[in-house]
């Protein structure tokens, strides 16, 4: 009965492969992000999606593509790895736009490029 | 841009003494949350005080939010083992988008 789950929990890949890392919340939530983790624990947010629609675009390399097949789960796909794309990927989930914005985190996905 | 700048990063204390992290931040706010992460864990949320608070109590915790000087701390009194883990501060600013910033987090050890 996890609230926000993620998978893998691990992965290991080599350079130039392409990946993806799904996420499900089943709080209910409308509104869901993705953060990357650095090896400093520097935690630095990626996207969001409210109801399926992106309304946070960080910089991030065009490599990155979130999927949002319906609200209760956000998807990442990154193609053509990188070394500095090894880092700790975690998902997250709050109720809504205008609502408290209390988060609540996946488990992470540990991700390393080789 | 890094928003949030947490002081000490790293802490070590004995069992039953008190902790204190602090946070530092650039821009205005709606409000500042504290997150825990355990090791090789999500973030767990542990209090959130908003921008016209100065002070919220919870438990053990207690936080404290001075926005004339953009900073606030956590306090986490009669540490246990338990308490053991990274601290980190979280500001929700005026972003349409409600975003959170996260600072760099304290890594706080506690001692038996």
């Amino acid at each position: 009965d996890t609230a926000v789950s993620q998978t893998p929990k691990y992965l290991v890949t080599q350079m130039g492969n392409d990946k993806s890392i799904k996420c499900e919340q089943n709080l209910g939530h409308d509104t869901m992000y993705w953060y990357k983790q650095d090896s400093k624990k520097f935690l630095k947010i990626m996207f969001s999606y409210n109801n399926k629609e992106l309304i946070i675009n960080e910089t991030v390399p065009n490599r990155f593509s979130p999927k949002s097949p319906d609200k209760a789960h956000l998807n990442l796909h990154i193609n053509s790895l990188e070394l500095g794309d090894s880092a700790v990927y975690f998902c997250a989930s709050k109720e809504g736009m205008g609502k408290r914005n209390e988060q609540f985190f996946g488990p992470g996905t540990r991700l390393t490029v080789l | 841009s890094q928003q949030g700048e947490e002081d000490p990063q790293a802490l070590s204390i004995q069992e039953g003494e008190n902790a204190t992290m602090n946070c530092s931040y650039k821009t205005s706010i709606n409000n500042l949350q504290w997150y825990r992460q355990n090791s090789g864990r999500g973030l767990v949320h542990l209090i959130l005080i908003r921008s016209n608070e100065r002070e919220k109590h919870s438990g053990r915790l207690r936080v404290t939010l001075d926005t004339s000087k953009k900073s606030s701390s956590l306090l986490i009194t009669a540490s246990r083992a338990a308490d053991t883990a990274s601290y980190f501060c979280a500001t929700d600013g005026l972003y349409r988008s409600q975003k959170l910033v996260f600072g760099q987090g304290t890594r706080l050890t506690i001692n038996p």
